[in-house]
């Protein structure tokens, strides 16, 4: 299978834990992304990359929140402390950026994440 | 900042029915418009990317165009389907921001 994975596909924790979630992106895309989607919402940006360049971060990428994506090509997303309202699905996507390419973005399947 | 809304929030048709789902932006500078269809509790997938330079784009039963300068993006789907119940929704590149979705149900 060539396309976007996520690990673990479902976590439950309790409040106060620290999880980490982790995405590995079409081999050949430089960009990658993650989103976070309640239930009945559209997903919200969080943060993305080119190659291991983290370029941009949404407010709602609180202190608790951290990403990586050291070589250029799986990324990691944690998540310190949870608390009850980082409930959520979280998607990670991956696209090829540049001059002549039109940066069609493509999901993985997410991690669904369960705060007790 | 860009804000993004569709409508209708959902919409139940009998099978075969032509239809419409539109996606609304505030922010004529987008770059790119993509449609994805998502099923539930699943990830989103692809559906039609817009380029900036282009009007509209076509694959199989599904058709979408964009006006910038109204802010406005249709998908237009042609004689439906049970399999075609899922939420569509649209995103503007270069912002990363979603709509909230229309949610389809193709009735048999």
């Amino acid at each position: 299978d060539t396309g976007v994975s996520q690990d673990p596909r479902h976590k439950i924790t309790k409040r106060g834990q620290n999880v980490t979630f982790r995405c590995d992106p079409i081999s050949e895309h430089n960009r990658l992304y993650w989103y976070r989607q309640t239930l009945g919402q559209g997903p919200e940006f969080l943060t993305y990359f080119q190659n291991e360049a983290q370029l941009e971060k949404s407010r709602l990428l609180s202190d608790r929140f951290s990403a990586e994506r050291p070589k250029g090509s799986f990324s990691t997303l944690e998540i310190q402390r949870t608390e009850q309202g980082d409930s959520a699905m979280y998607l990670c996507a991956s696209s090829f950026g540049g001059l002549s390419s039109y940066n069609e973005q493509f999901f993985g399947p997410g991690t669904r994440l369960t705060v007790l | 900042k860009q804000e993004v809304t569709q409508i209708p929030a959902a919409l139940s048709v009998p099978e075969g029915e032509n239809l419409v789902l539109n996606c609304s932006f505030t922010d004529s500078a987008i770059y790119n418009l993509q449609w994805f269809r998502q099923d539930p509790g699943k990830g989103l997938t692809s559906l039609l990317l817009i380029q900036s330079s282009q009007r509209e784009q076509t694959s199989g039963r599904l058709n979408a165009s964009l006006d910038k300068s109204s802010g406005r993006s249709t998908l237009y789907i042609a004689a439906s389907q049970p399999g075609d119940s899922a939420t569509y929704l649209c995103a503007g590149d270069q912002n990363f921001v979603f709509g909230p979705g229309t949610r389809l149900s193709v009735l048999p």
